[in-house]
């Protein structure tokens, strides 16, 4: 597809399971964002990658959150032992390059029972 | 730290007026990139303005434009012309053009074009 895709739009899980949220960015781009959008939040900044390494992993909030990518492409986001303070919409963005403008994908939101 | 503020949570204005969202940001950096980002109820954000602040000339788009004050740190966006379509969250953006690779959004205004 032309722009960013995100998978699952809805997740929904229980309390203390691991979920994987994917992302496939636009074709060529080097950089992928993840961020966090809690309800009434603005977004909070993840983990950037630059190809398929991550140079800047600050807002990850715990060990529990991982992120990987492959091939330059593809990234998944994990979150271990989920707690409810993890629900919210998780958004992906790509871009040619750092602060170049930022693609967003449609997000998965994840609901913690 | 660096920090960007709306003071603004919501804000409605009449279909073909004009409206102002607000931006404040705060940092030591000298170089460094601002935007504006819209969010419909679609959920999927969209650029609509970027700002590099060595320009000193305001960007605009179409019936986008900023008003960028660097000494006083202000960047606000001023949709002219409102249409029913621009019914979104904005969301005031800046990253510094070296030394990180984070950016800091706002908190976002929500904005309702009235018919």
């Amino acid at each position: 597809g032309a722009g960013v895709s995100q998978s699952p739009s809805n997740k929904v899980t229980e309390k203390g399971k691991d979920v994987e949220l994917r992302c496939d960015p636009i074709s060529g781009h080097t950089a992928l964002y993840w961020y966090r959008q809690s309800l009434g939040q603005g977004l909070e900044f993840l983990i950037y990658f630059q190809g398929n390494s991550a140079p800047d992993k600050s807002g990850l909030p715990s060990d529990r959150f991982s992120a990987e990518r492959t091939g330059g492409s593809v990234s998944t986001l994990t979150i271990q032992r989920t707690q409810q303070e993890d629900s919210a919409v998780y958004l992906c963005a790509s871009s040619l390059g750092h602060s170049q403008p930022q693609h967003f994908g449609d997000g998965t939101r994840l609901s913690i029972l | 730290a660096q920090t960007v503020t709306q003071s603004q949570p919501e804000m409605s204005v009449q279909e073909a007026e004009t409206v102002t969202l607000s931006c404040t940001y705060d940092t030591s950096e000298n170089n460094y990139y601002l935007f504006w980002y819209k969010q419909p109820p679609s959920r999927q954000m969209i650029l609509v303005i970027r700002q590099e602040a060595y320009k000193q000339q305001n960007a605009t788009e179409n019936r986008f434009s900023v008003n960028f004050q660097k000494a006083a740190k202000s960047f606000s966006l001023k949709i002219s012309d409102s249409q029913l379509g621009d019914t979104a969250m904005y969301f005031c953006a800046f990253i510094p053009t070296s030394g990180t690779y984070k950016y800091i959004f706002g908190t976002g205004t929500r904005l309702k074009v009235l018919a």
